[in-house]
């Protein structure tokens, strides 16, 4: 499977600043996506991120708050802007290869948020 | 409202027995079934999956189960072994608007006792 490098893996943010992360996967694949684990919960995915163009959210996540770049087939940004305690969470880059592995989505190490 | 349920959060087993993770699902156009295993501190690494044709794939240790009718699947860990401690997380995908959508379980964290 391709392997997915994130950054930052980590970070501790100031309430109402914004942060990107960054998500780098070794081989061009056909589908980006952005998910989020908050504490105890499960993973919910926040938008597909779409090769030059705009991103498709899902229900509860818009694009002022978390937006997406995909400039190319390996590389992808997610920004949580105006941050506040409730988006201390995990932020995890994913991607599916139909072509290569099929129905399956792998994940990337995941970005530790916590906004203070 | 949760399209894909793991009922039980937690689920302990001790070292050489088997562990039985359950799922399941309301939606029937869901037609790829997929289970990972997280480790604290690491994102998702997937374990086995299984399409809707089928009702059983197998791979080594890990089986997994379909039963559409009942819209369930289980994951099947013989023998358990104590680095299998971690948490589950079954997943259901479905073709929506031309790409696939992974739906994701609230997991069970199983712990095997050595």
């Amino acid at each position: 499977s391709a392997v997915i490098s994130q950054k930052p893996s980590r970070d501790i943010c100031q309430r109402g600043t914004s942060l990107t992360i960054q998500c780098q996967v070794d081989s061009q694949v056909t589908m980006m996506f952005w998910y989020r684990q908050q504490p105890g919960q499960s993973l919910t995915l926040i938008a597909t991120a779409n090769q030059g163009s705009e991103a498709t959210y899902e229900s509860g996540f818009v694009i002022d708050k978390f937006p997406i770049s995909r400039p190319n087939l390996t590389f992808s940004t997610l920004t949580v802007s105006n941050m506040s305690p409730e988006d201390s969470s995990i932020y995890l880059c994913s991607v599916e290869d139909l072509l290569r592995t099929g129905n399956t989505i792998y994940f990337g190490e995941g970005s530790w948020l916590t906004v203070v | 409202d949760q399209q894909v349920k793991q009922n039980s959060p937690s689920l302990s087993v001790q070292e050489g027995r088997i562990s039985i993770l359950n799922c399941d699902y309301t939606n029937s156009m869901f037609d790829y079934f997929l289970w990972y295993k997280k480790y604290p501190a690491e994102g998702p690494t997937f374990l086995i999956s299984i399409s809707s044709i089928k009702d059983k794939n197998e791979d080594g240790r890990f089986t997994v189960f379909l039963n559409k009718s009942a819209k369930h699947l289980s994951l099947h860990i013989v023998p358990s072994q104590p680095g299998d401690s971690a948490v589950y997380f079954c997943a259901a995908s479905a073709l929506n608007s031309g790409t696939y959508k992974y739906i994701f379980g609230t997991g069970t964290r199983l712990k095997v006792l050595a």
